[in-house]
């Protein structure tokens, strides 16, 4: 099946700074990537995705690029602001998001004042 | 605020017992996946419900099932419970082919 890797598990940024998370996928099946956005307590929150047939997408501060010779993408947070900091996932799925996702491991964005 | 809801919120129990977890989807979205979160195995998916059928399994438990009814809410139910099943329980759900999946607020289970 799918495995999905993610780092860092742990990230700190200065406020107004780029964060950068990565992810790879082991499954070349796969063609569709969200990243979900965890706040203490709450649900993962949908912040971005990206489907196979695609290289990169933006969304204001928010972009996410996809190698998928690597198989291997990223999220991009630019202009970071303290309500950035949570708990950010990367997944991946086949069927282009009508199965399940496989879910990395977390990272934690901590954006310092 | 995904759309999505399930209760309740919290759920405290004993070992040995029997709970039931309920979603409602987004309106209009016909699939139901059910998730769980731990500290040790992260987000792992359960199971999938589309249109009240089952369409995919994940790593369940032979003690867990779950179902989706007509009006689309879905039921997980949890049996014979143990201290390890303790987590978050949530659900999200999705329209149909090539959508996303959105996340409800979660159950956290205690198992004592």
């Amino acid at each position: 099946g799918e495995n999905v890797e993610q780092h860092p598990s742990t990230l700190s940024v200065q406020e107004g700074d780029s964060a950068v998370i990565k992810c790879t996928y082991s499954d070349s099946a796969s063609n569709y990537f969200p990243w979900y956005k965890q706040e203490l307590g709450k649900g993962p929150q949908l912040i971005i995705d990206i489907r196979s047939n695609v290289g990169e997408k933006k969304d204001q501060r928010i972009a996410v690029t996809l190698n998928k010779t690597a198989k291997h993408f990223s999220l991009h947070i630019t202009e970071t602001q303290p309500e950035d900091s949570a708990v950010y996932f990367c997944a991946a799925s086949t069927n282009f998001g009508n199965e399940k996702l496989t879910f990395g491991t977390g990272t934690r964005l901590t954006i310092i004042p | 605020d995904s759309g999505v809801t399930q209760t309740p919120k919290h759920l405290i129990t004993a070992t040995g017992q029997r709970v039931t977890l309920r979603c409602s989807p987004r309106s209009g979205d016909l699939s139901v996946y059910w998730y769980q979160q731990s500290l040790d195995q992260g987000l792992q998916f359960l199971i999938q419900y589309y249109n009240g059928e089952e369409r995919a399994k994940g790593n369940i438990l032979e003690r867990f099932s779950a179902q989706q009814f007509p009006d689309l809410h879905s039921e997980l139910n949890l049996s014979s419970l143990e201290l390890g099943d303790s987590a978050l329980y949530f659900c999200a759900s999705s329209r149909d082919r090539g959508n996303e999946q959105y996340f409800g607020p979660g159950t956290r289970l205690t198992v004592t």
